[in-house]
C-alpha cells in the first residue's frame, strides 16, 4: 500500500521569506505522479504543482518549486517570497496506476502553513 | 473555464436520515471522483468514475453510500441512512483523463455535512 507522510503538522513563515514543506512517500513503482495541493480556509482544494516520476527536472510554477529526490522518495515544496495569501493547509499527494483503468490519488495528512505579516 | 460545481454547500441532518450531494464536473472531463475529508485529515477517495462507469469504489461503504454518474456528466452521491461518523466535507473532483496528460484533478468547493 502507498503511504504519504508529511512530518510537519504546522509551520509558520514571515511574509517575503522562503519556506520548505516536506513530504515522503513509499512505493515500489517506478512510474507515478506527485502533486502538491493547497486548501485555504475557504476549503477549495487548489492544485499547486505536479511532478512526473520519469522527469528528472524539478517542476516549478512561479514562486513554487519542488525538490524531487526519487531515490530517497522525497518530494518537498519550496515557497519563495511568501505572501499572506499562501496561508493554507498544504497536501502532498501521490498517484500511481493500479492496473487496468484504476488510478488512485493518495493524500498525506497535510501541513498547515501560516504566513505572518 | 468554469470549475467543478457542487451543491449544497452545507447540510445538517439527523442520524438515520438520507442526504444527496450533486456535482457538475469541468466540461469535457471524463473522470470524476468523490472524496470524503474528515476534519484534520487529507481527502479519502470514495468512488471514481470514468465517463459513466465505475472504476474504483473499493472504499465506498456500499451498505449506506451510493453514487451514480448519468450520461457521463453530472454525478450524485447519496447516503442512506446517515451515521454520526459521516460528518465530513464531501469533495468532488474531475480530470480530463485518469492518466497521462490531463491527469490533474480539479476540485469543487465541497459540501460540509453535519450529522446530529
Amino acid at each position: 500500500a502507498q503511504t504519504v507522510t508529511q512530518s510537519q503538522p504546522e509551520m509558520s513563515v514571515q511574509e517575503a521569506e522562503t519556506v520548505t514543506l516536506s513530504c515522503t512517500y513509499d512505493t515500489s513503482e517506478s512510474n507515478y505522479y506527485l502533486f502538491w495541493y493547497k486548501q485555504p480556509p475557504s476549503r477549495q482544494m487548489i492544485l499547486v504543482i505536479r511532478q512526473e516520476a520519469y522527469k528528472q527536472q524539478n517542476a516549478t510554477e512561479n514562486r513554487f518549486s519542488v525538490n524531487f529526490q526519487k531515490a530517497a522518495k522525497s518530494f518537498s515544496l519550496k515557497i519563495s517570497d511568501s505572501q499572506l495569501g499562501d496561508t493554507a493547509m498544504y497536501f502532498c499527494a501521490f498517484m500511481k496506476q493500479s492496473g487496468g483503468s484504476n488510478y488512485k490519488l493518495t493524500f498525506g495528512k497535510g501541513t498547515l502553513l501560516t504566513v505572518n505579516p | 473555464e468554469a470549475g467543478v460545481a457542487q451543491s449544497p454547500r452545507y447540510k445538517i441532518i439527523e442520524k438515520r436520515q438520507s442526504v444527496a450531494f450533486w456535482c457538475n464536473p469541468i466540461s469535457g472531463h471524463a473522470t470524476l471522483y468523490w472524496y470524503q475529508q474528515i476534519l484534520g485529515q487529507g481527502p479519502k477517495l470514495l468512488i471514481q468514475f470514468q465517463n459513466n462507469g465505475v472504476v474504483d469504489d473499493s472504499q465506498l461503504p456500499k451498505d449506506r453510500f451510493s453514487a451514480e454518474r448519468l450520461k457521463g456528466v453530472d454525478s450524485t452521491l447519496k447516503i442512506q441512512p446517515a451515521k454520526l461518523e459521516d460528518s465530513a466535507v464531501y469533495l468532488c473532483a474531475s480530470s480530463l483523463r485518469p492518466w497521462g496528460q490531463g491527469v490533474e484533478q480539479y476540485f469543487g468547493p465541497g459540501t460540509r455535512l453535519t450529522v446530529t
